[in-house]
């Protein structure tokens, strides 16, 4: 079965200032991977996903993720956060089947 | 627009009681979830479905009842079997065309449940 570690709980990060947020999976082929994000009290939304192709990708609010196989890493980054991104962030697996593993979430906080 | 419509927002419940969440969506899609989310542990699958009539348990089912009689609709049961029912409920759908694992997931904004 397919799993997933974000190692950063939280993360505290100035207005302006780059953000990377770590995702390791764990899975015998090459996975679906996601990065969703959630706003307090709220549902998830999808932010980007890769399932082949170019290791790069692009997602919504300037977001971009890479594929590493050689390391089962999905990294999120983005070069200048906004206040407005301050939520939690979850990275997810898909494999063979319906459902989805999603990590624990990693909470990012923005200062001004 | 299309959407997932999950009611109630807040829910508050005495112990022994059973609860029904609601969990509607007029995107047309196949496949329908509920997820639990606790603080730190991220999203846990309770039950998921993939067509009308038919449903399998997640990963922590135990407590949990679902139907799925129509395709915009799937409410899901907290029962008084579940021990520790306190937590936020996100309902979700998706398609099921292409490879299972690719679909991408909508979700509603979820239920609270709080056990007084």
């Amino acid at each position: 079965a397919q799993s997933v570690t974000q190692p950063d709980i939280h993360i505290t990060v100035s207005e302006g200032a780059s953000l990377e947020l770590r995702c390791n999976y764990s899975y015998g082929a090459t996975p679906y991977l996601f990065w969703y994000v959630q706003s307090p009290g709220q549902g998830l939304q999808l932010l980007l996903k890769y399932f082949s192709g170019d290791t790069l990708v692009q997602g919504i609010k300037g977001f971009e993720a890479e594929f590493k196989r050689s390391q089962s890493s999905f990294n999120l980054r983005k070069p200048s956060v906004h206040w407005s991104d301050a939520a939690e962030y979850f990275c997810a697996v898909g494999a063979d089947d319906y459902k989805l593993s999603f990590g624990a979430g990693t909470t990012v906080t923005v200062r001004a | 627009d299309g959407g997932i419509t999950q009611s109630p927002k807040y829910l508050f419940r005495k112990e022994g009681q059973n609860v029904t969440l609601s969990c509607e969506q007029n995107l047309n899609h196949d496949a329908m979830y509920w997820y639990r989310q606790d603080p730190g542990q991220g999203l846990r699958l309770i039950y998921y479905s993939q067509i009308v009539n038919d449903f399998q348990k997640g990963d922590i089912a135990e407590g949990y009842s679902v139907s799925r009689e129509k395709k915009e609709s799937f409410p899901l049961t907290v029962t008084s079997a579940q021990k520790n029912p306190t937590a936020f409920y996100l309902c979700a759908s998706s398609t099921t065309k292409g490879r299972t694992g690719a679909n991408v997931l909508t979700f509603g904004a979820g239920s609270r449940l709080t056990v007084l």
